[in-house]
């Protein structure tokens, strides 16, 4: 079982729409939860953190973490065209490497 | 805050050729760094973990002589791919994690050595 799991895509939602981007982690001792955002060619970019069960909102990028179901989700509202990229989740441990999940590429259609 | 500097940005050199990489960061001491490999359309690979003052930690199957790497600093590590071959061609990435204030730290990452070996 890989440790972050995520659908690899693509998921194409129209321009305006809300975009979900979930993914699941098998070691239940996480304690941080990131988003990156990388765009073809580039390297990843932070977008968000998140370390506590519930919601943690951002500009249009939310964050929804629950601990019990193992599961990190960001939705992303009023998708627009540039935020066509590969979203990656990543989870730690504390103080242990980060470990990221092989992520989603979301197509945000004009 | 948190910029991770990565130099540098391409490097086209022959085959057998010896090649460095370096990563800084610029704004925040880094205890630990990580280097990773990407190739087109896949997902990142971690190579290493680089931590200051002491020998990397190699993931599986990567060669520890082949992929030389020195954090001499709280601020620089470095990656040399030695006697490179155009199978080495690939996007190297680096990251760092900020000393830490507490153990809920991310990864900030460089923008990439895009590296082709003619």
């Amino acid at each position: 079982q890989k440790e972050v799991e995520q659908n690899s895509g693509p998921l194409s939602v129209p321009e305006g729409a809300i975009a979900s981007l979930n993914c699941t982690y098998s070691d239940r001792v996480s304690q941080s939860f990131f988003w990156y955002r990388q765009y073809s060619g580039k390297s990843p970019e932070l977008i968000m953190s998140i370390y506590s069960n519930g919601d943690k909102e951002d500009g249009r990028f939310t964050a929804q973490l629950n601990k019990a179901s193992q599961y990190v989700s960001l939705l992303i509202r009023d998708s627009q065209p540039s935020d066509s990229a590969t979203y990656l989740c990543a989870v730690s441990g504390g103080y242990q490497k980060v470990t990221f999940g092989t992520g989603t590429k979301l197509q945000v259609i004009p | 805050g948190a910029v991770v500097s990565q130099h540098p940005s391409w490097v086209i050199c022959k085959s057998g050729t010896s090649v460095k990489i370096e990563c800084r960061s610029l704004d925040f001491q880094a205890t630990t760094m990580f280097w990773y490999r990407q190739f087109p359309k896949q997902s990142l690979m971690l190579m290493a973990t680089s931590n200051e003052g002491s020998k990397a930690t190699y993931e599986q199957g990567v060669e520890k002589d082949k992929f030389l790497i020195n954090h001499a600093s709280l601020t620089l590590s470095t990656l040399t791919v030695t006697s490179a071959h155009p199978e080495d061609s690939s996007f190297y990435i680096c990251s760092a994690r900020e000393r830490a204030k507490s153990e809920y730290q991310p990864q900030h990452f460089g923008d990439g050595t895009r590296l082709s070996i003619l």
